[in-house]
């Protein structure tokens, strides 16, 4: 069975610093990743997902990850936080059979202080 | 283009009430689910569908009833509320076409049992 795991439920950087959110996977098969971002009393939205065809791969809003097998992870970066990305950040994988769901980490939660 | 809709947004329940929790998506997605979302524990998943007419248990299907009678909606029923279910509920949909296509999720219903 796959599975994730995020490191950190709490991380606070400064506006402008680097952002690193941190996510470890574990799987038998070539895992299918996923970065979700929720704002505040939304849902979840894809920042961007890895789907084997480039190890760093880039999503929304300036924020990219990138796949490393022999390190099993798969961290989310941001070069300049902002304000705006203050909202929890999930890490998930896609299951292996045929029903597509997907496996979530336990969440980090980005503030950004001014 | 409304996506994964939820109704209600917002619900408390007495114990042992029962409610139904209707999610509608227009995107005429196969795949539907069902997740609880609760503090430091990510999302989980309660049931899924890959189809109309077929429903299936998730990671935490207990006290919790699906039914998916047209292609478009998918229905959580809680028959005798409990306060270990209060929780924020989201539905997602997926195109379900390969492992890594992605899920879009709606806004969420939080439900509390008193």
């Amino acid at each position: 069975a796959q599975s994730v795991t995020q490191l950190g439920s709490h991380v606070s950087v400064s506006e402008g610093a680097l952002v690193l959110l941190r996510c470890n996977y574990s799987s038998s098969v070539p895992p299918y990743l996923f970065w979700y971002v929720q704002y505040p009393n939304q849902g979840l939205q894809l920042l961007l997902k890895y789907t084997s065809a480039a190890t760093l791969v880039k999503g929304i809003n300036g924020f990219e990850a990138e796949f490393k097998k022999s390190e099993t992870s798969f961290h989310l970066t941001k070069p300049s936080a902002h304000m705006s990305d203050a909202a929890e950040y999930f890490c998930a994988v896609s299951a292996s059979g045929s029903a597509r769901q997907l496996t979530f980490g336990s969440g980090t939660q980005l503030t950004v202080l001014p | 283009n409304a996506g994964v809709t939820q109704t209600p947004k917002f619900r408390v329940l007495k114990t042992g009430q029962s409610m139904t929790l209707l999610c509608a998506q227009d995107m005429n997605h196969e795949y539907m689910y069902w997740y609880r979302q609760d503090p430091g524990m990510g999302l989980r998943l309660i049931h899924y569908s890959v189809g109309e007419g077929t429903t299936a248990k998730g990671e935490v299907p207990d006290g919790y009833n699906v039914s998916r009678l047209k292609k478009q909606n998918f229905l959580l029923g809680l028959e005798s509320a409990a306060p270990s279910q209060t929780s924020v509920y989201f539905c997602a949909s997926n195109k379900g076409q390969w492992r890594n296509t992605e899920a879009f999720f709606g806004q969420g219903t939080r439900l509390t049992v008193v």
